[in-house]
């Protein structure tokens, strides 16, 4: 138990259908973070929050819709998805979004296995 | 550019020892992080090395040369539980947004 869990485990989704994944972190963390994971490719960094503010979006689609309400829960809304969208989305945390201190480290949420058809 | 190069797989012995090897070229560096993670589960973290020199844990270390951009993670005492992908990540320039670039990851099989 990590401390950072992510709803649904699985998803499957037609490319016209609107989804949202959850994340929530029980670790009193300040910064929380969306990553993609496809196979064969390294995990790509595609939003940071920092105390609800979003600070980092690497140019990541449109279709990709980040929310985060509190420092403690954070969604990514789907929209008009497209096949190779699928991927498992890990959700991270860590003490800060700024890398002060050296062993601030990210913690992993379980992921999401996403299927577009 | 920024890249981190890891092997793809490596197969290795119940009870013996093993080197992960990763090389990275990044703009800025403030530590390399290694993570493990078990086929559809979260990848967690083992160590972090942001000096020079062997950081020991338990069955697991790991090194770091930043002139050669180079580290390893040795597994000594191998279980066939450590059978797991092996993340190799490096996080950007101090005061930065705390990014970490990953590498592709390395696949480790243990057999018996």
């Amino acid at each position: 138990e990590t401390g950072v869990t992510q709803t649904p485990r699985h998803l499957v989704m037609g490319m016209t259908n609107k989804k949202s994944l959850k994340c929530e972190q029980h670790l009193g963390h300040n910064a929380m973070y969306w990553y993609k994971q496809s196979a064969k490719k390294p995990l790509e960094l595609m939003f940071v929050y920092s105390l609800e503010e979003r600070v980092e979006n690497n140019s990541v689609p449109s279709r990709f819709s980040p929310e985060c309400p509190n420092s403690s829960h954070l969604f990514l809304h789907l929209h008009t998805l497209q096949p190779e969208d699928s991927a498992l989305y890990l959700c991270a945390s860590s003490q800060d979004a700024i890398g002060r201190r050296g062993t601030d480290t990210q913690y992993f949420g379980p992921g999401t296995r996403l299927t577009v058809l | 550019g920024q890249n981190i190069d890891q092997p793809t797989e490596m197969t290795a012995t119940e009870g013996a020892i093993v080197q992960i090897n990763c090389t990275y070229q990044t703009s800025g560096f403030n530590g390399l992080f290694w993570y493990q993670q078990h086929a559809g589960e979260a990848p967690t973290f083992l160590s972090y090395n942001v000096l020079d020199g062997l950081e020991e844990k338990g069955r697991f270390s790991s090194f770091l040369s930043r002139s050669k951009g180079y580290s390893y993670l040795l597994l000594k005492e191998l279980q066939m539980k450590d059978s797991a992908s092996y993340l190799c990540a490096v996080r950007g320039q101090s005061g930065a947004t705390n990014k970490l670039i990953f590498g592709t990851g390395t696949l480790l099989a243990v057999q018996p």
